[in-house]
């Protein structure tokens, strides 16, 4: 257990919906990042947070948005959703403002019909 | 922008085999994680390499980061069933970066 809590751990929905993921970070962890893994790919990422400031955005749609707020938790926005969204999304904390050792969650499994 | 590539994409091994995946960056790192996911996991984090030449060992895995800084390796000696999984590379580019760029990943299956 990374004490890194993602929810919901799977999710349905349909073209064009928004769905919300969210990612509570381990205990004293400042810094909140997002990757998406498609199926048998990599981690692309997408955005990450330290202390609820935005510090460093990578491959991120414009459909897409995060926030970090001031409990440290995350939010990772996804709206207008296509079928090629569908993919894992983890959330990963650090404890450090510069990316050092990563503790992913889980991953909330997104499936657009 | 950096690019993050690992080779192979698939190694299939018997039980007892040496493994060894690869790892390459466009440019040069300031420093390089290790990660690996079990099939229908997270990645959990292995190690960090920062120093030029570096070569770290935990029981039967041993990390080298290499002289110029822009390649590392992973290598399994003696494989065994528990070590199945995705075995990621991740680099940062300088001291300043906000995040580590990820290798794509090199699949280990391990027959008993």
């Amino acid at each position: 257990d990374s004490g890194v809590t993602q929810t919901p751990k799977h999710l349905i929905t349909a073209t064009g919906q928004r769905v919300t993921l969210r990612c509570s970070p381990r205990s004293g962890d400042l810094s909140v990042y997002w990757y998406q893994q498609s199926l048998d790919q990599g981690l692309q990422f997408l955005i990450h947070y330290y202390n609820g400031e935005e510090r460093a955005k990578g491959n991120i749609l414009e459909r897409f948005s995060a926030q970090q707020f001031p409990d440290l938790h995350s939010e990772l926005n996804l709206s207008s959703l296509e079928l090629g969204d569908s993919a894992l999304y983890f959330c990963a904390s650090s404890p450090l403002p510069r990316a050092g050792e990563l503790f992913f969650g889980e991953g909330s499994r997104l499936t657009v019909l | 922008g950096q690019q993050v590539m690992q080779i192979p994409q698939y190694q299939h091994v018997q039980e007892g085999e040496d493994f060894t995946t690869y790892c390459n960056s466009s440019t040069t790192l300031s420093n390089i994680q290790w990660y690996k996911q079990r099939p229908g996991g997270h990645p959990v984090f292995l190690i960090q390499l920062v120093k030029s030449g570096e070569v770290k060992k935990q029981k039967r895995l041993t990390f080298q980061f290499g002289e110029a800084k822009k390649n590392s390796s992973l290598h399994i000696t003696a494989t065994q069933t528990t070590d199945v999984g995705t075995y990621f590379c991740a680099g940062r580019e300088d001291n300043y970066g906000q995040n580590f760029v990820f290798g794509p990943g090199t699949r280990l299956s391990v027959l008993p």
